[in-house]
């Protein structure tokens, strides 16, 4: 069965830092992987997907990387704002029905 | 504006009731989905749908149950016999189950029982 893990379960960083936020994955074979952003009472929104074919996928100051053979995908975020600030959440595809299995999320805050 | 729309944003049920949660999408999607999500957990697939009039049971689908007439449409009812409903509602789409499953999510339905 697969699992998703996303530690820490909260990030306090200053306005202006570059981080990093894990995701790990206990089987390794994944149709695809994707990154969502969910504001406080609201939906998810989707930031990138990347395919199982693919290393990493950009878009913007956002840039999420995945190594399958290991189990884990990270998210990059430069430059870091306070509207960063939200919830992350990673969900792996492994092709069954589409069917994503989620992460419990990272809840970002960033201080002015 | 493409995209999707559940409704109501806040839901309360008494209990014994049936509540019908909305889910509608513009985006010419095949593919549909609900999820649940409980404070400090993952979010959990209740039922899916790849095509009209098709749907399959997800992880937690006990107590729910949904119907799929219109491409456009996926309402998910809550039944008296689902124990403990009180949980935030989660409808998403994607092109297809197959090649495009990029998911988009609606913005959800509060349910609360009273």
């Amino acid at each position: 069965k697969q699992e998703v893990t996303q530690i820490p379960a909260a990030l306090s960083v200053p306005e202006g830092e570059n981080l990093v936020l894990n995701c790990s994955f206990t089987d390794s074979a994944i149709y695809n992987l994707q990154w969502f952003r969910q504001d406080p009472g609201k939906g998810l929104t989707s930031l990138l997907l990347i395919q199982s074919s693919q290393r990493e996928q950009t878009s913007g100051r956002l840039n999420a990387s995945l190594d399958k053979s290991s189990g884990r995908s990270t998210l990059y975020i430069a430059a870091s704002q306070p509207g960063d600030s939200a919830t992350y959440l990673c969900a792996v595809n492994t092709g069954a029905n589409s069917k994503l299995t989620f992460g419990k999320g990272i809840t970002l805050s960033v201080r002015p | 504006d493409g995209g999707i729309t559940q409704s109501p944003k806040y839901l309360f049920r008494k209990e014994g009731q049936n509540v019908t949660l909305s889910c509608e999408q513009n985006l010419n999607h095949d593919a549909m989905y609900w999820y649940r999500q409980d404070p400090g957990q993952g979010l959990r697939l209740i039922y899916y749908s790849q095509i009209v009039n098709d749907f399959q049971k997800g992880d937690i689908a006990e107590g729910y149950s949904v119907s799929r007439e219109k491409k456009e449409s996926f309402p998910l009812t809550v039944t008296s016999a689902q124990k403990n409903p009180t949980a935030f509602y989660l409808c998403a789409s994607s092109i297809d189950h197959v090649l495009n499953t990029e998911a988009f999510f609606g913005q959800g339905t509060r349910l609360t029982v009273v």
